[in-house]
């Protein structure tokens, strides 16, 4: 059974810091990975789904990457602003089916 | 560009009462699922659609019943509820196969007391 985990559950970092999310997942037979930004009392707003036959996906300052074999993935924010304050979660669907797991997110404070 | 679109967005409910949520998207998507969110347990599915005509019970779907109205819509009904229903519920949709990209609804906020 699939099982996503991110570490840390919080991260505070000042303005303009290049930072790392992290997110493992035990079944390595995934076809996708996909994060996700979630601003408070808001829904889920998709940032970047990474196929599993890639190792990086790229929008704006967001990287993120997909090790399968080490059950792994980052999300590299450069350049981090306080806009970017919020709780990120990442999620692998169950096969083919689109249901998806989810870590329970890392909530991001980025000071000014 | 409306996408994921729930209603309510708030609700209040007293133990035993019945509502149903509502969902639907315009992005011609395969697949819709229920979610909810609830402080300290992440988001777990409750139900999903994979295609119109079928629906499919997901990890948590206890004391709920679910409807795919057509392609675009999908409902959420509580038939009875109780307070531990008390939780955020998202609707969301995506296709099929390789690229399983989910788009999400703003979330209904539902107080059962």
């Amino acid at each position: 059974k699939q099982e996503v985990t991110q570490i840390p559950a919080a991260l505070s970092v000042p303005e303009g810091e290049n930072l790392v999310l992290n997110c493992s997942f035990t079944d390595s037979a995934i076809y996708n990975l996909q994060w996700f930004r979630q601003d408070p009392g808001k829904g889920l707003t998709s940032l970047l789904l990474i196929q599993s036959s890639q190792r990086e996906q790229t929008s704006g300052r967001l990287n993120a990457s997909l090790d399968k074999s080490s059950g792994r993935s980052t999300l590299y924010i450069a350049a981090s602003q306080p806009g970017d304050s919020a709780t990120y979660l990442c999620a692998a669907p169950v096969g083919s089916q689109g249901n998806l797991i989810f870590g329970k997110g890392t909530k991001l404070s980025v000071k000014p | 560009n409306a996408g994921v679109t729930q209603t309510p967005k708030f609700q209040v409910l007293k133990t035993g009462q019945s509502m149903t949520l509502q969902c639907a998207q315009d992005m011609n998507h395969n697949s819709m699922y229920w979610y909810r969110q609830d402080p300290g347990m992440g988001l777990r599915l409750i139900y999903y659609s994979a295609s119109e005509g079928t629906t499919d019970k997901g990890e948590v779907p206890n004391g709920y019943n679910v409807s795919r109205l057509n392609k675009r819509e999908f409902s959420l009904r509580l038939e009875s509820a109780a307070p531990s229903q008390t939780s955020v519920y998202f609707c969301a949709s995506s296709f099929r196969g390789l690229n399983t990209e989910a788009f999400f609804g703003q979330g209904t906020r539902l107080t059962v007391v």
